[in-house]
């Protein structure tokens, strides 16, 4: 596609719902990278993937928070038994390759609410 | 772990003159260093990449400086407009790739 897509771009749950985040990268790439923006706060690595693979889990914040990637192309974003401190832009980004000194390019995010 | 700091106040300036944003991180030693802009309700939008053996890089109206004795980088937008109100974001990435630490951002407000 022309851009990185993310789905939904607004998502209200309530809490101890899981939710799922979808997004779809620039054709071609094979790096794809989640991360999370609370209110007014820098972005909180989450996830990358190589790939379908993710090499380095631990910016997942807990065990309910999983992702996977299939066919190198779309990867989702799992949130299970959601809180309230989830609320937050959920931010993916994909770039050429994982390779160092490169632009990553990001969706406009998914904005979820958890009441 | 490493600790990327931006201006925490926001900036507002007149229309026309130069905004300096600063950049400083502790704890990491980058190999690249990247500027972004962020308006609201936006993913941000990459702007310019700097590497740690550069010591500025300019694109347009936009300059950066890089200084990894200070561990500091200055993104400078000169003739600034209103359209460059934005929130802008510095981000560091290793030689090894695959994970970018971002600063938690400057607003700029240009006053028309």
């Amino acid at each position: 596609g022309a851009g990185v897509s993310q789905s939904p771009s607004n998502k209200v749950t309530e809490k101890g719902k899981d939710v799922e985040l979808r997004c779809d990268p620039i054709s071609g790439h094979t790096a794809l990278y989640w991360y999370r923006q609370s209110l007014g706060q820098g972005l909180e690595f989450l996830i990358y993937f190589q790939g379908n693979s993710a090499p380095d889990k631990s910016g997942l914040p807990s065990d309910r928070f999983s992702a996977e990637r299939t066919g190198g192309s779309v990867s989702t974003l799992t949130i299970q038994r959601t809180q309230q401190e989830d609320s937050a832009v959920y931010l993916c980004a994909s770039s050429l390759t994982w390779t160092a000194g490169g632009t990553i390019y990001f969706g406009e995010g998914s904005w979820l609410t958890v009441v | 772990s490493q600790k990327i700091e931006q201006n925490s106040e926001a900036l507002n300036i007149q229309e026309g003159k130069t905004a300096t944003l600063t950049c400083n991180y502790t704890n990491y030693s980058p190999a690249y260093l990247q500027w972004y802009r962020q308006d609201p309700g936006r993913g941000p939008v990459f702007l310019l990449l700097i590497r740690e053996n550069e010591k500025e890089k300019r694109k347009e109206r936009l300059k950066v400086t890089f200084d990894t004795t200070l561990k500091q980088s200055l993104f400078h937008i000169t003739a600034s407009q209103p359209a460059d109100s934005a929130t802008y974001l510095c981000a560091l990435e290793s030689n090894t790739g695959n994970q970018f630490y971002f600063g938690t951002g400057t607003s700029l407000t240009v006053i028309p």
